[in-house]
């Protein structure tokens, strides 16, 4: 069990459009779900923390307005990359938790390019 | 100083040995701690909780390590299929703080 799915895994954009990457918990239901970007040869780094109903909780230099999260339910949560450009570029994962013990388990990632 | 430190590696060890490398932070506060291993250009996957108490699963052993403030795992028996890089997880305060992980080479 905890498997997640993120969708599309591979997006190519042009600079100024806007990209919507989904993550799903597909057999359980998260209560909290991570954003997290990840740079080549660098850590997760964690971008915002949301729970279903509510408004994300995003990391200091994280913008809101740029990265809008939106968990609609226990098992989906999208962020939308708003007038992306070349450095949003990057690898994004998702990640679900159970439960407040914090075990996560990520989807694959979406590697962005924006041209 | 980083809340979360580990030693970037990269660990090249032969097939069969043991290896252990830590992980340390800073902030007594920390409540759950987790060790992922990540592959290249791939997810991070869940390895192992770490317990008080310590714990072991299969030829991983996991120790946490309050009163000096690190975590640590051994892996017994490497296999080629070891090789990634383990990232230590800590979570304080409902923040999650991810080390930068150790890169393990198994040479064969």
């Amino acid at each position: 069990g905890a498997v997640v799915s993120q969708h599309p895994s591979r997006v190519i954009c042009k600079s100024g459009t806007s990209v919507k990457i989904e993550c799903r918990s597909l057999d359980f239901q998260a209560t909290t779900m991570f954003w997290y970007r990840q740079f080549p040869k660098k850590s997760l780094m964690l971008m915002a923390t949301s729970n279903e109903g509510s408004k994300a909780t995003y990391e200091q230099g994280v913008e809101k307005d740029k990265f809008l999260i939106n968990h609609a339910s226990l098992t989906l949560s999208t962020l939308t990359v708003t007038s992306a450009h070349p450095e949003d570029s990057s690898f994004y994962i998702c990640s679900a938790s159970k439960d407040r013990a914090y075990e996560q388990y990520f989807g694959p990632g979406t590697r962005l390019t924006v041209t | 100083r980083k809340e979360v430190e580990q030693d970037p590696g990269p660990f090249n060890v032969p097939e069969g040995a043991t290896v252990a490398f830590n992980c340390t932070y800073s902030n007594s506060a920390s409540q759950s701690f987790f060790w992922y291993r990540q592959d290249c250009r791939k997810e991070p996957k869940l390895l192992m909780s770490v317990y008080s108490s310590g714990n072991e699963d299969g030829r991983f052993t996991a120790q946490l390590n309050r009163a000096s403030q690190y975590i640590s795992l051994l892996i017994r028996d490497s296999k080629l299929s070891d090789s990634a890089t383990y990232l230590c997880v800590v979570n304080r305060d409902d923040k999650i703080i991810f080390g930068k992980g150790t890169r393990l080479h198994i040479l064969p």
